[in-house]
């Protein structure tokens, strides 16, 4: 199985919005809307911070936003903070296996 | 307050084996699937095995398939994964984390320990 493709990195200003990208197939991120995202600040372990592809656990802002169109989900930061400034990895499950697969994950740089 | 205390990571020559193990608590452990996410140095996430509610259906990537051995003990809230004919590969941070679905498939990791190393090197 694959890993979903993600952008390397993905740089913006405080205040404002980015978004990242995860690219899958009709097997994984199109077939399911089973797509989660991770936040991973360095030395840490990561941080759920969207499910079922729009989802937000409580205690995530509401500056974290999910959606998917056809085989591609995307996580949307609004307001961008200096705390954004992470590693972020989305997941979807998939028609071959019964574990789910991770993008290759998303540096976040806060200019 | 859920936590996931993971230990028995260390250094260990190629060929070996280690136990790593996750102690649970804050959530009904048996009502959830839980699962073993590794990390590389300098590398992105696997999902390297998961298991059911009951413990009676496991999961493995093709990269440890038949190597590692996850397991869990309900009566204690712990999650085992024995792991041998270890290589240099499998060199990484070793999470456990919980799956809040009774199903490993179609779930996501809500909750995550703060991970123990694991180091394969002669």
């Amino acid at each position: 199985q694959s890993a979903l493709t993600q952008p390397a990195s993905v740089s913006g200003s405080p205040g404002q919005s980015i978004t990242i990208s995860c690219t899958g197939t009709s097997s994984d991120v199109g077939g399911y809307n089973y797509v989660s995202w991770y936040q991973q600040h360095p030395g840490k372990a990561p941080k759920l911070m969207i499910y079922d592809v729009s989802n937000r656990p409580s205690g995530v802002s509401n500056r974290f936003s999910g959606s998917k169109s056809g085989n591609t989900a995307s996580l949307t930061i609004s307001g961008l903070q200096a705390e954004d400034e992470a590693d972020y990895y989305c997941t979807s499950c998939t028609s071959s296996s019964t574990l789910g697969v991770f993008g290759t994950g998303t540096k976040v740089t806060v200019l | 307050e859920v936590q996931l205390l993971e230990s028995g990571g260390g250094l260990v020559q190629p060929g070996g084996s280690l136990r790593l193990s996750c102690a649970a608590s804050g959530f009904t452990f048996n009502n959830y699937a839980m699962s073993w996410v590794r990390q590389a140095p300098g590398k992105g996430l696997e999902w390297v095995s998961g298991i059911s509610g009951s413990g009676g259906s496991t999961y493995y990537a093709d990269s440890v398939k038949g190597r590692f051995t996850i397991s869990r003990d309900n009566s204690k809230n712990t999650l085992d994964l024995q792991m041998s004919g270890l290589r240099a590969e499998d060199t990484a941070v070793y999470y456990c984390a919980n799956c809040p679905r009774n199903s490993v498939w179609g779930s996501y990791l809500n909750y995550w320990g703060q991970g123990t190393p694991v180091t394969v090197s002669s």
